[in-house]
């Protein structure tokens, strides 16, 4: 157990859709990042948070959006969802000053 | 732009058969190499990580070294239960201070009993 959770952990939901994916960090971590893991893509980079401020954006698209609370959990928000959008988002927490990551379990979103 | 290769995509052991896993990278500057193990529908576990070449890290049965171009992942007498698929990973120095990691596609390792 990384001490990274994730809600939910399966979420099935149709085109055009809304959803939100919730993390909380391992205690004393800063750093929020997230993942999508699709089969062809690999893991990808999302975007990472550190200690509430957005740090730095990778391969996410408009469409999705994130935000970390001051409890520093965090939440993606994925909406106008596409057939496409179907994969596994993972959550990883660190120190915030390099180092290894500690993934969550991850939320396998279904868009039909 | 920051690439990693791994290879081979897949590998099949048999158990007690000896092996290493290749992860090549191009970075603009290493911050560090990072080893993790990923079982199916699950999330990556971390195992290793490696900051300058010639470094080495051991846990086990497996044992991860570092030169300037590449990482190799070595599994001494494999078990069963060492199939899973590993993932490398490059975090680099970017300005902004960005700790991002990016991923090889892994290779998935089977070990027959």
């Amino acid at each position: 157990d990384s001490g990274v959770t994730q809600t939910p952990k399966h979420l099935i939901t149709a085109t055009g859709q809304r959803v939100t994916l919730r993390c909380s960090p391992r205690s004393g971590d800063l750093s929020v990042y997230w993942y999508q893991q699709s089969l062809d893509q690999g893991l990808q980079f999302l975007i990472q948070y550190y200690n509430g401020e957005e740090r730095a954006k990778g391969n996410i698209l408009e469409r999705f959006s994130a935000q970390q609370f001051p409890d520093l959990h965090s939440e993606l928000n994925l909406s106008s969802l596409e057939l496409g959008d179907s994969a596994l988002y993972f959550c990883a927490s660190s120190l915030g000053s390099g180092g290894e990551q500690y993934f969550g379990p991850g939320t396998r979103l279904t868009v039909t | 732009e920051d690439q990693v290769t791994q290879s081979p995509e897949a590998l099949r052991l048999q158990e007690g058969e000896s092996s290493s896993l290749n992860c090549s990278y191009t970075v603009s500057g290493l911050r560090g190499l990072f080893w993790y193990r990923q079982d199916p529908g699950k999330g990556p576990e971390f195992l290793f990580t490696l900051y300058s070449a010639g470094e080495e890290k051991e846990k086990e049965r497996l044992k991860a070294t570092l030169t300037k171009k590449e990482s190799f992942l070595h599994i001494t007498a494999p078990k069963p239960e060492d199939s899973a698929t590993y993932l490398c990973a490059v975090q680099a120095w970017h300005q902004g201070g960005s700790e991002k990691l990016v991923f090889g596609k892994g290779t998935k390792l089977t070990v027959n009993p």
